[in-house]
């Protein structure tokens, strides 16, 4: 079925640099989101971008973080500077469309351990 | 805000022997949120298992049952008989219609089926 693919798995980085975690999401969706999760807690909406925008976004979502997608490539999430608490597993996913019953497709996951 | 509490930690039945998976959600300002439970398997991301929408409805998937109990605000899933192949972690999640993008997660619950 549909894949989203999430690069790198793991990533691992001093604190206060910047980091990118890229997404690709399946082809034809219009609609991205970020979820961010802390080991052993809920997964957490981040934001959802849609037609190169930012439409809504959580307050996990910092001023340190923001999302583009570049002329239809990877769905990026970046983070400068990064801080501690930044460690999490970060999960990409992708649709097409909004409404209630609009199905969210999920990639693996990247491993952000911030040192 | 709202949230969901599902049966914590690890799960392990024996194969062909039923289980079930509790989950009661809180919607402070929703009265009919969209219910779903999540399934990751090892290896693959997360990806939808089953969906409810509508108040009093049953949802069915690969075996798996899931009724939207709006007077017990609960989603319990349920199988009759495991296979060693259920074994994946599960999450129980509500959205608020009519944007289902914005998932709300319980914290999820490993399965291991026993041969």
């Amino acid at each position: 079925g549909p894949k989203v693919l999430q690069i790198p798995s793991h990533q691992i980085i001093d604190m206060g640099q910047m980091v990118t975690l890229n997404c690709d999401p399946v082809s034809n969706h219009l609609y991205f989101y970020w979820y961010k999760q802390i080991l052993g807690q809920q997964m957490e909406f981040l934001v959802n971008f849609y037609n190169g925008k930012v439409m809504e976004k959580s307050k996990l979502f910092k001023d340190q973080f923001s999302v583009e997608r570049p002329d239809g490539s990877y769905f990026t999430l970046k983070i400068q500077p990064t801080a501690l608490e930044d460690s999490a597993v970060y999960f990409c996913a992708s649709s097409s469309g909004l409404i209630s019953n609009e199905r969210l497709f999920f990639g693996h996951g990247t491993k952000l351990s911030v040192l | 805000g709202d949230s969901v509490t599902q049966t914590e930690g690890q799960v392990t039945v024996s194969e062909s022997k039923s289980l079930i998976i509790n989950c009661t959600y809180s919607a402070t300002s929703i009265a009919y949120p969209n219910l779903f439970w999540y399934v990751r398997y090892p290896g693959e991301g997360l990806q939808l298992l089953l969906k409810v929408i509508t108040a009093g409805q049953k949802g069915s998937s690969r075996g798996f049952e899931a009724t939207y109990n709006k007077e017990t605000t609960s989603f319990h899933l349920q199988k009759a008989s495991v296979q060693e192949s259920d074994s994946a972690v599960y999450y129980c999640a509500l959205s608020d219609p009519p944007m289902g993008y914005k998932l709300t997660f319980g914290t999820g619950t490993s399965l291991l089926v026993d041969p």
